[in-house]
């Protein structure tokens, strides 16, 4: 059984661009979590998403950030007209029920806006 | 929501001393504590975890306790060795399945 998947691992983009991260969760896994990691910080939680529901997003910026978990396919998290604060890791983890005991993290994506 | 304090920020030990790791949360609906740990550029690594019906913890070198009326818990590394050093973090969570996180502890074992 595979672990959680992100791609890509590392992203460069330029300010004002847009960057789009996945998250592959693990097989029979219905709930994700996006965590974004500022360097030398803890863990802010984002958003929490089950299959094609946003069930919290209390830590989402409200602009310029968005999250789907499509029926098909990985989460995305979406952000668009990047700026230098935006650098940083992106972690997400996955859930079969929701429970925090049973999440499980990928390797995170590692942004980076020049 | 949910706030989630952790000191120290740093903690330096000799090889084969104790490391002690607090950390208090606010939230009385918290019901589950993990400690996680992470090397550089890694994923955070589950070490531990305990549920609020328990006070205390152990895997081997690693043991928890919780004190759920004084809504605070701690992590203790018995016997440290330089690869126990990383950043340990611990987390708040409840039902809702998002956990609220420390802004973590830089551990340095010294050889």
């Amino acid at each position: 059984n595979a672990g959680v998947m992100q791609n890509p691992r590392h992203l460069v983009r330029r300010r004002g661009q847009e960057a789009r991260l996945r998250c592959s969760p693990m097989k029979g896994h219905s709930h994700v979590y996006w965590y974004r990691q500022l360097p030398e910080e803890g863990l802010k939680f984002m958003v929490y998403l089950q299959k094609e529901n946003i069930i919290d997003e209390s830590g989402m910026p409200k602009e310029r950030f968005s999250a789907e978990f499509p029926k098909e396919g990985p989460s995305i998290l979406r952000i668009q007209q990047v700026v230098r604060g935006d650098s940083a890791a992106y972690f997400c983890a996955s859930s079969p029920t929701g429970q925090p005991y049973e999440q499980y993290f990928g390797p995170g994506t590692r942004l980076t806006v020049t | 929501g949910e706030n989630v304090e952790q000191h120290p920020s740093t903690l330096s030990v000799q090889e084969g001393d104790s490391a002690v790791i607090k950390c208090t949360y606010s939230d009385s609906a918290s019901n589950y504590f993990p400690w996680y740990k992470q090397e550089l550029g890694k994923r955070p690594q589950l070490i531990i975890d305990i549920r609020s019906n328990v006070g205390e913890k152990k895997d081997q070198r690693i043991a928890v306790t919780l004190n759920k009326t004084a809504k605070h818990f701690s992590l203790h590394i018995t016997e440290t060795q330089p690869e126990d050093s990383a950043v340990y973090f611990c987390a708040a969570s409840h039902e809702a399945g998002k956990s609220t996180f420390g802004d973590g502890t830089t551990l340095t074992v010294k050889p």
